[in-house]
């Protein structure tokens, strides 16, 4: 079936570090897919998507890339600020769908 | 703003009470959908809208009751609920169904007692 695996959270990091949130997925096809952020008391917002192999996806510093051969979006961003703090959610969409990991919660302290 | 609005915020229920939770687009959207979302897992389709039509109703029990008059409102109406139905319940709409982009609004904190 799909599915979407993220890392375990919390990843604690200090500002200006170097961020990885690692997401693979499994399914059948060539999905699109997402990354959400959901920041403390809101719902979740696009953060950037990728809709075929090697796109890169990119928004306020974030980036990601659809890697077919992998099966994986990882997320990175190059310096981490404190309100980057929030939970961050790797989605796949299929068949009308969007199928979510379980989210891996950031914080960034300074 | 996300163009998408939920009342209440938060809600307390009993497991003996009827409430109803809203959901309001203001982006010309023709799909909606309600998602449940608990502590450690991943977010939980419940049910999808698309020009008012249900389209998915994805095992939801018969407590949770959706309405959709049309495309700019969707509502979850809920009685007898059980503790364990306590959890963020979030709306989100998209121009489509299909590989659209969701907006989600900022969701209703439910607790059942």
């Amino acid at each position: 079936g799909n599915s979407v695996t993220q890392m375990e959270g919390p990843v604690t990091l200090s500002e200006e570090a170097f961020l990885t949130i690692n997401c693979t997925y499994t399914a059948t096809g060539y999905p699109s897919l997402f990354w959400y952020v959901q920041y403390p008391g809101e719902g979740l917002q696009l953060l950037l998507k990728a809709t075929k192999a090697d796109d890169k996806g990119s928004n306020k510093g974030f980036e990601a890339t659809y890697r077919k051969e992998t099966t994986s979006f990882h997320l990175e961003k190059g310096s981490v600020q404190v309100s980057d703090s929030a939970v961050y959610f790797c989605a796949l969409s299929r068949t009308d769908k969007l199928i979510f990991g379980t989210g891996t919660r950031l914080q960034v302290f300074p | 703003e996300t163009g998408v609005t939920q009342t209440p915020r938060h809600l307390v229920m009993g497991m003996t009470n009827k409430k109803s939770l809203k959901c309001e687009q203001h982006l010309g959207h023709n799909a909606m959908y309600w998602y449940k979302q608990s502590a450690k897992k991943p977010l939980e389709l419940m049910f999808v809208y698309n020009f008012k039509e249900q389209t998915e109703n994805n095992s939801v029990p018969s407590r949770f009751s959706p309405e959709c008059p049309n495309s700019s409102h969707l509502f979850l109406h809920l009685h007898t609920l059980q503790p364990e139905d306590s959890a963020l319940y979030l709306c989100a709409s998209s121009q489509d169904l299909g590989l659209e982009t969701q907006y989600f609004g900022p969701g209703t904190r439910l607790l059942v007692l």
